[in-house]
């Protein structure tokens, strides 16, 4: 049975940069996408990105330009960095495998398992 | 706001059943993207409920059951209990903004 055990700073100043690791426990590393969601407190889930064994990624656009997924197949465990946080950025953060299949049109992904989630607060 | 529209809440009595919708649009859900189902509990990271319209993960109850119509998908509760209270959220992919949403989130109360 496949587990995500992830780990990382929880507390960060405005600006900081918000990095978090997640490993993977039993099963196939290669084969499927590997993804960050993050839900801020009282509020709703939102993807921020995946990566693949090989490294390919895609982020969300919203967010692109903060975000690096990086991965250490070796190692199976990937990474999430977020650069210039500010306290819109505190929310628990999640890693999950992404499952499924995709084709020239797009991901037929859903995410299972997930991690144990990270609460990371921004605040001066 | 989210992609994804669900209502805020749902609630029923012990052994009823209950629906909840998830509304998107013609470039997720209506441009044929697979609709996900996930259960969070309080404190807890979402559990997969439904994946691919109507599939269910080994391990989840056959009283949770996941359906798709046009630009809308649908989670069903039947024989309601009360470990069931929990909020519940849809997943799909859109192609305009390449990438995977999700729905605004609905909170089950079991009465």
């Amino acid at each position: 049975q496949v587990q995500l055990q992830q780990w990382g700073a929880g507390m960060l100043k405005p600006s900081e940069t918000l990095s978090l690791t997640c490993a993977v426990y039993g099963g196939s590393f290669s084969g499927y996408y590997w993804s960050w969601i993050r839900q801020p407190p009282g509020k709703g889930l939102e993807w921020i990105g995946e990566i693949n064994h090989s490294g390919s990624t895609n982020y969300n656009p919203s967010l692109k330009s903060r975000v690096t997924i990086s991965v250490d197949t070796s190692k199976k465990q990937f990474s999430l960095r977020l650069s210039s946080v500010t306290a819109a950025d505190t929310a628990v953060y999640y890693c999950a495998r992404g499952d499924g299949y995709y084709d020239n049109s797009g991901h037929y992904f859903w995410f299972d398992p997930w991690g144990q989630g990270t609460l990371v607060t921004v605040s001066s | 706001q989210s992609v994804l529209t669900q209502p805020p809440s749902v609630s029923g009595a012990p052994g009823q059943r209950v629906t909840i919708s998830c509304t998107g649009s013609s470039s997720n859900i209506g441009a044929g993207y697979d609709v996900h189902w996930y259960q969070q509990l309080p404190g807890t990271a979402p559990k997969l409920l439904s994946y691919g319209n109507n599939n269910r993960p080994s391990g989840v109850p056959d009283r949770f059951s996941g359906s798709k119509s046009g630009t809308s998908g649908s989670l069903a509760i039947t024989g309601l209990q009360a470990e069931d209270e929990a909020d519940y959220y849809c997943q799909s992919y859109d192609s305009s903004l390449s990438g995977y949403v999700f729905g605004s989130g609905t909170k089950v109360t079991v009465l």
